[in-house]
């Protein structure tokens, strides 16, 4: 059974076309991370929650925001995609931050056209 | 300077060969150390963690060297179904609070 499931595997967007990347979990995990991957690249974290505490990467584009309105569900909001936002995005789930392992859930390709 | 830095290979073997990658980390309050395998177009799946005294586990051997700062998997007999992207991941806490990072990865391909 899947235990962390993002919709769409998918998705085509024109530039500047807000867009939102949904992941669910049914794995009451406290933490929930979100990740952008370019092709042969490694993932790169863009935020995650701690139960409702959200921590946002320096680095992370205003662009790019999240959502986590309970325990089983986040999403990722782009705001203005542009060309470069073109990648797979990945969330994941783990129980804590420290020695815990993250369970990835299959992705959702975005294209920007 | 990288923060995890892995060889990108790719690396090229024959099935049954023993093969072995390394990874180094840059901030030596690195605590936690795993490898994620992630094969093409597919999400990353954790292959073992990493622990001080070096694990095993089947084919699959890793080690950490805290002291070099890096850590490495051996994997022997290789099959075909081990041909896959090998991802150092590196936890801990860092300059704004506790970071995950992962390496770029390395290519592995076994041949028939």
């Amino acid at each position: 059974d899947a235990m962390v499931i993002q919709n769409p595997r998918y998705q085509v967007t024109q530039f500047g076309k807000p867009v939102t990347l949904s992941c669910s979990q049914t794995l009451n995990h406290n933490v929930m991370y979100w990740y952008q991957q370019k092709s042969s690249q490694a993932p790169k974290l863009l935020f995650h929650y701690y139960d409702k505490d959200f921590n946002n990467e320096a680095d992370t584009p205003d662009n790019f925001q999240s959502r986590r309105p309970n325990t089983s569900f986040c999403f990722l909001d782009i705001r203005s995609p542009g060309l470069g936002d073109a990648a797979m995005y990945l969330c994941a789930t783990s129980w804590g931050l420290a020695q815990d392992t993250q369970y990835f859930g299959p992705g959702t390709r975005l294209t920007v056209l | 300077r990288k923060e995890v830095e892995q060889d990108p290979g790719p690396f090229n073997v024959p099935e049954g060969a023993t093969v072995a990658f390394n990874c180094t980390y840059s901030n030596s309050a690195s605590q936690s150390f795993f490898w994620y395998r992630q094969d093409c177009r597919k999400e990353p799946k954790l292959l073992m963690s990493v622990y001080s005294s070096g694990n095993e586990d089947g084919r699959f051997t890793a080690q950490l060297n805290r002291a070099s700062q890096y850590i490495s998997l051996l994997i022997r007999d290789s099959k075909l179904s081990d041909s896959a992207t090998y991802l150092c991941v590196v936890s801990g806490p860092n300059t704004g609070g506790f970071k995950t990072i992962f390496g770029a990865g390395t290519r592995l391909f076994v041949k028939a």
